[in-house]
């Protein structure tokens, strides 16, 4: 089975540019997360969604950030407009709870840097 | 809240040498426990987990066991080796039915290099 896909790998963009994150969830996991990796602040907790829906959103920094998931097999994370303390590294991970409940399955990340 | 601490890092060792990483939590209810890895370049991937007092999560190994009276859950390998060069983050599970039911919150992450 194909494990959660991430994309693109890397993103290079200029302060103030729009940005999207997409992520595609391993097929059947109904829990879906996004976190935000920095040297500084660790690994953060951005949102998740649970069938489709938002659960809890209160990582998310600012309004410039946006998370959807129009369906089960696809999500986005938007910054709009960028800025270059938005760099880092954003991962996606799913997970199942008919299955192992809390075995969270990463994607190999997006590494964004805005110049 | 939830939360987790680990100890300071990063941890350098020698080949064949004993690790131990700390991890102490606070949380309400009966929380599960975790251990993630993260290889260089990569995302995390579950190493070991315990879901009740005094059980004991073992994998490729590692061990943890789940101390509720010192709420720890310490990670220990008897003899490291090169290739367990990699970020180490504990965990625990929101509890059933409470607003962060679903999400996992992770300590701070530990690094570890070893040396031959």
């Amino acid at each position: 089975d194909a494990g959660v896909i991430q994309s693109p790998r890397h993103e290079v963009t200029e302060m103030g540019q729009e940005v999207t994150l997409r992520c595609k969830p391993i097929s059947g996991h109904d829990y879906l997360f996004w976190y935000r990796q920095t040297m500084m602040r660790g690994l953060e907790l951005l949102i998740y969604f649970n069938n489709n829906v938002p659960i809890d959103d209160s990582g998310m920094p600012e309004d410039r950030f946006s998370a959807k998931m129009p369906n089960a097999s696809f999500s986005t994370l938007k910054i709009q407009p960028s800025e270059p303390r938005d760099s880092a590294v954003y991962f996606c991970a799913s997970s199942s709870f008919s299955g192992e409940p809390y075995e969270q399955y990463f994607g190999p990340g997006t590494r964004l840097t805005v110049t | 809240g939830n939360s987790v601490t680990q100890m300071e890092g990063p941890v350098t060792l020698s080949e064949e040498a004993f690790l131990t990483i700390n991890c102490t939590y606070t949380a309400t209810g009966y929380p599960s426990l975790f251990w993630y890895v993260q290889y260089p370049g990569e995302g995390l991937q579950l190493l070991l987990k315990a879901t009740k007092a005094d059980d004991k999560g073992s994998n490729k190994g590692f061990e943890a066991t789940y101390r509720k009276e010192t709420t720890s859950f310490h990670l220990e390998k008897g003899s490291v080796q090169v290739s367990d060069s990699a970020v180490y983050f504990c965990a625990l599970s929101g509890n059933a039915g409470g607003t962060s039911y679903g999400k996992l919150t992770f300590g701070q992450g530990t690094i570890l290099t070893v040396h031959p």
